[in-house]
């Protein structure tokens, strides 16, 4: 098993410009969470989805839009890059709701 | 709201001190906790979690009981290898199924 995945590694954006980090979890867990980590900071949680077809926000969502068409995807959209998003984003999968999360990998970004 | 709070860092030990991570936590109902461990350039792993008051939860010699007279949650270790560096977090999932994390504590151990 692959686990969590998560694609780009790193990514540098221009304010304004748009992108989509990717998640893909292989375990078939139902549940699936996109988090931010700030330098010196804990983990925010953005979205988060508990099935296929169904999203809801979490503490910090604005600026970011999500779906979920697969039980195995859960890609993350910024649609208008602003420097606030320079972050490092991790996704999650969980088998059951308050359960132990498997976290992919990360993705550095940072905008100028 | 639900929170959680832990001590700040950095903590530096020596190989084979006793280490202790205090973890407080702000929750309505009745919430998991769990202990996260992230290594350099890494995504976080569990490291231990408890379900219910009076839990233990222990892995790789680390232990932590969960404590709801103090709402706390802290994280023990007998005698840490320098192995065992790493940045360490506090959570807990409540009924709406949200996490909440700690700022986390890096931990360094010296040989």
């Amino acid at each position: 098993n692959a686990g969590v995945t998560q694609t780009p590694k790193f990514r540098i954006l221009k304010i304004g410009q748009s992108m989509t980090l990717q998640c893909t979890q292989d375990m078939n867990h139902n549940y699936m969470y996109w988090y931010r980590q700030d330098p010196g900071m804990g983990l925010k949680l953005i979205y988060y989805s508990v099935g296929a077809g169904i999203t809801d926000k979490g503490e910090v969502p604005n600026g970011y839009n999500v779906s979920r068409s697969t039980t195995e995807d859960f890609p993350l959209r910024l649609e208008l890059a602003a420097p606030s998003q320079t972050s490092v984003y991790f996704c999650a999968s969980s088998p059951l709701t308050h359960d132990t999360q498997y976290f992919g990998p990360g993705t550095r970004l940072t905008v100028l | 709201g639900n929170s959680v709070t832990q001590m700040e860092g950095p903590v530096t030990l020596s190989e084979e001190a006793f280490l202790t991570i205090n973890c407080t936590y702000t929750a309505t109902g009745y919430p998991s906790l769990f202990w996260y461990v992230q290594y350099p350039g890494e995504g976080l792993q569990l490291l231990l979690k408890a379900t219910k008051a009076d839990d233990k939860g222990s892995n790789k010699g680390f232990e932590a009981t969960y404590r709801k007279e103090t709402t706390s949650f802290h994280l023990e270790k007998g005698s840490v290898q320098v192995s065992d560096s790493a940045v360490y977090f506090c959570a807990l999932s409540d009924p709406s199924n949200q996490f909440y994390f700690g700022t986390g504590t890096s931990l360094t151990v010296i040989p």
